[in-house]
Formats: C-alpha cells, structure tokens, sequence
C-alpha cells in the first residue's frame, strides 16, 4: 500500500531554515507527483507546490517562492521540502501528499490529495 | 487565483442528523473539486473528488454535488465518528487553494 513517510519534528530559530523529508514506498516513486501542504496552528490548509519526480520539475505556490526549495532523490525514493528564512508564522505541520495523476509528460498537473504523510511540526521560535 | 469559501463555518448537529455543507468558487471550475475530512492530530482524508466521486473506502453517506461555482458536501446521517473539519479544494488551475473549513460539532 501507498506509504509516505516523514521526518520527525524540528524546531529552529528565525532567519533559520527547515528540511523535511517525506519518503515514499508501495509504488514506483517516479510514476506519481507530489506536494507539499502546510497547516499553521488552528488554521486552514495551504498548498505550497509541486514536484515532478521523475524530471524534477517544481511548481510553488506564490506565497512561498524564493523561500522555498522541493528536491527529490529517486535512489532513496524519497522528497525533500525546504523552508528558509524562517519566520514565527512559519510555525505549522507540513504534510507530503500524493495524488493519484500519472506522470505521463513533464507538464505538472493539478490534482487532488489521495494519499498524506503524518505531517512534521516546525517550530520557529526564538 | 480561486478563491474557496466554504459554509458555514460550524455546524452544530446531533448524531443521525443530515449535515450539508456548502463550498463557493470565485470564478468557474467545471467539476474540479474534493472534500476532506480532518480529525484533530490527523492528516485529511480525501472523502470526494471531481465533485461527486467517492474516493476508495468512503461510506455511502458521504456525497457531494454541484458544479461551476457552488459545491455542496451532504452527509446524510452523522455518526460519531463524522464530527471533524471538512476542507473543499480546487484542481482547476495553480495554485491549487483550499477552503477555510466547516467544523461539524456535537449538539
């Protein structure tokens, strides 16, 4: 079955900034896209981007662009989110999640969430 | 970008009751849209996609219609296990946005 499996929680300084990683078994790794959500604390969710896994190419969202960094490593079939130039509203649980899209082309493609990690609490506090 | 805007923003019921919950796009998105359920500690649960469509495991009490712009999530007697936060999101462009969440609470 589908798994994705990710890093345990961080806490780190502003100005600082985050790895988490989110590693996937129960399929071929380069077959599927994958994103990354976040959730600040009693709030809502919010797509961050997207990454091909198979070519590499990312999408972000507009939020996070300069800020953030999605990298994968097909040997270990495992994605990697970075966050830097931490701010205390960066505070949240970051979820991998996996739609159910073949990568068919190296286009991008919009989809839904069929599958999530557990989420990595980041704590960005002084 | 598409704006979600979901309600309303709690629904107080009791168990056996039917909810309805409501989710509005800003502009058209044809049928691209999904539901999730979120418990407390959990990761979301996608619950319906492409408006309509169940996702794999999910009980016959879920169903969700609409189109264009005006999405509804109908379940149609609560069981305990139902009271969470419902999330709607969209698949129609990037960046793809989610609604801010209807809580279904206990009466």
């Amino acid at each position: 079955q589908v798994q994705l499996v990710q890093s345990g929680a961080e806490v780190k300084k502003p100005g600082a900034s985050v790895k988490v990683s989110c590693k996937t078994s129960g399929y071929t790794f380069t077959r599927y896209y994958l994103h990354w959500v976040r959730q600040a604390p009693g709030q809502g969710l919010d797509w961050m981007g997207i990454i091909n896994p198979s070519g590499g190419s990312t999408n972000y969202a507009q939020s996070f662009q300069g800020r953030v960094t999605m990298t994968r490593d097909t040997s270990t079939s495992t994605v990697y989110m970075e966050l830097s130039s931490l701010k205390s509203e960066d505070t949240g649980v970051y979820y991998c999640a996996r739609g159910n899209s073949l990568v068919l082309t190296p286009m991008l493609a919009p989809e839904y969430f069929h599958h999530w990690g557990q989420g990595t609490l980041v704590t960005v506090s002084s | 970008e598409i704006v979600l805007t979901q309600s309303p923003a709690t629904l107080s019921l009791s168990p056996g009751e039917r909810a309805t919950l409501s989710c509005r796009a800003s502009q058209t998105i044809s049928n691209y849209l999904a539901w999730y359920q979120q418990k407390p500690g959990q990761a979301p649960r996608l619950l319906i996609f492409d408006a309509s469509t169940r996702a794999t495991g999910i009980p016959a009490r879920f169903s969700g219609s609409g189109s264009r712009t005006d999405f509804t999530l109908t379940i149609s007697s609560l069981e305990p296990e139902d009271f969470a936060i419902y999330y709607c999101q969209h698949r129609s462009n990037w960046p793809l946005t989610f609604g801010g969440g209807t809580k279904v609470e206990i009466k």
